[in-house]
């Protein structure tokens, strides 16, 4: 059974920086490229970043691009998002997803809070 | 840009209901459909504008190519009550989501 396992909620500061993880099980994670979705409180999903089964390619939403970085680590079977710049509008739950474009299996997403 | 509509509908137990999807541009079949319940991830429902994913009741079927798209429900169930989202991935990126159609049960 494919599983998404993300880590827990996340608090952070305007300006600051943050790193959610996500560990994969259940499929052949080395040959799969994933990334990340998130949904801000009551609104709708933002596809956020992804990256290539190999870690070679990376792709961002503008609205994150040059403060988020997204990376993996295929000995762990680990994805990670790394947020830098932290923005109050960053406040969401992000989920991690299998896939490119085709998302067919979510993590039960984390929530991060930006406040001061 | 993905339209959805209507972007609420209330409907009795056993009733047919048809969600809409409209895109600006020419997707193919190139569009999926996600379910969204109450407190829960997201859950791919249909991919290639038809194809249900593996477990997905059958009377959750897609319709549609090019510029419109239907997911229809043939008789609502209670369980259905969630949030359904469209989504493209045939521009990438980015890959981009319709705002979503909430189906409530009266």
């Amino acid at each position: 059974e494919m599983r998404l396992l993300q880590s827990g909620g996340h608090l952070g500061q305007p300006g600051g920086s943050l790193r959610l993880s996500c560990a994969a099980s259940g499929f052949t994670f080395s040959d799969t490229a994933m990334g990340w979705v998130r949904q801000a409180p009551g609104k709708g999903l933002e596809w956020v970043s992804g990256i290539s089964s190999s870690g070679g390619g990376t792709y961002y939403a503008d609205s994150v691009k040059g403060r988020f970085s997204v990376s993996r680590d295929n000995t762990k079977n680990i994805l990670y998002l790394h947020l830098n710049n932290l923005r109050a509008d960053d406040t969401a739950t992000y989920y991690c997803v299998k896939g490119y474009g085709l998302f067919d299996s979510w993590g039960q997403g984390t929530l991060v809070t930006v406040s001061s | 840009v993905l339209t959805q509509s209507p972007a609420t509908l209330s409907v009795s137990l056993g009733e047919r209901v048809s969600l809409s999807c409209r895109a600006s541009q020419n997707l193919v079949t190139n569009l999926a459909w996600y379910q969204q319940k109450p407190g829960q991830a997201p859950r791919l429902l249909i991919s290639g504008a038809s194809t249900r994913a593996t477990g997905v009741p059958a009377r959750f079927s897609g319709s549609g190519s090019g510029t419109h798209f239907t997911l229809t429900i043939s008789s609502v169930q209670s369980e259905d009550v969630a949030v359904y989202y469209c989504q493209q991935y045939i521009n990438w990126p980015p890959w981009t989501f319709g705002q979503g159609t909430r189906v409530e049960v009266k």
